[in-house]
């Protein structure tokens, strides 16, 4: 079945510690989003990327970096930087490009929190 | 800064009846409006787009879009305890980005 796949489920991060967040898409969509939701917020953007190999900060980019290096790809590290990690964050695609005329489509999300 | 505005309720309806959920939004220039159903612990799930003033129908749902006065709806008829979640309305900007609300949390009981 066709989808985004967003791995692991649940996720803990010691203090001071990188950790990563897959998201893997097997659509064709050419472009892929990050969000991070809090209790009682929006979901709000953090990166996203329209082709491989470039990518956009969103509005709340800080403490966070991602790659694209294959289109099917678009993992997210949450660095030491991020003070206050502790959300849901969910993995976006839409097929053409980042026209926002277009139905974004979500994976299961990954919730992190703070050992 | 460019907002989109929604009640977080609790809206409470009782079972079969129509639940009426509201979003304004601050962007005169968006063009693109969206429903997602997200239920506790899971992700958001379109439910609907609509892009023209007017309705559009699917189902039990009728999105319902005023660009006058920048206000987007969401009917749900017959309304079922499986449809007890948190909606929530996306807007897109002019930077090509969507704007989410913070979702209105449906209560429909038996």
């Amino acid at each position: 079945d066709g989808g985004i796949t967003q791995s692991p489920k649940y996720l803990f991060r010691k203090e001071g510690q990188n950790v990563t967040l897959s998201c893997e898409q097997n659509l064709n969509h050419d472009a892929m989003y990050w969000y991070r939701q809090d209790p009682g917020q929006g979901l709000r953007l953090i990166y996203y990327s329209q082709i491989v190999n470039d990518f956009q900060k969103g509005d709340i980019a800080e403490g966070y970096s991602v790659s694209r290096e294959k289109k099917e790809s678009f993992p997210l590290t949450v660095t030491s930087a991020q003070k206050n990690p502790t959300a849901f964050y969910l993995c976006a695609s839409t097929e053409f490009g980042t026209d926002s005329n277009q139905p974004q489509h979500f994976g299961d999300g990954t919730r992190l929190s703070i050992l | 800064q460019k907002e989109v505005e929604q009640n977080s309720g609790p809206l409470s309806v009782p079972e079969g009846a129509i639940a009426s959920l509201n979003c304004t939004y601050s962007d005169r220039g968006s063009q693109s409006f969206f429903w997602y159903r997200q239920y506790s612990g899971k992700s958001p799930e379109l439910i609907m787009f609509i892009y023209s003033n007017g309705d559009k129908e699917d189902g039990r749902f009728t999105a319902q879009l005023n660009k006058a006065s920048q206000y987007v709806s969401l009917l749900i008829r017959d309304s079922q305890p499986s449809d007890s979640a948190t909606y929530l309305c996306a807007v897109n900007t002019d930077t090509d980005k969507l704007i989410f609300g913070t979702g209105t949390r449906l209560q429909v009981f038996p």
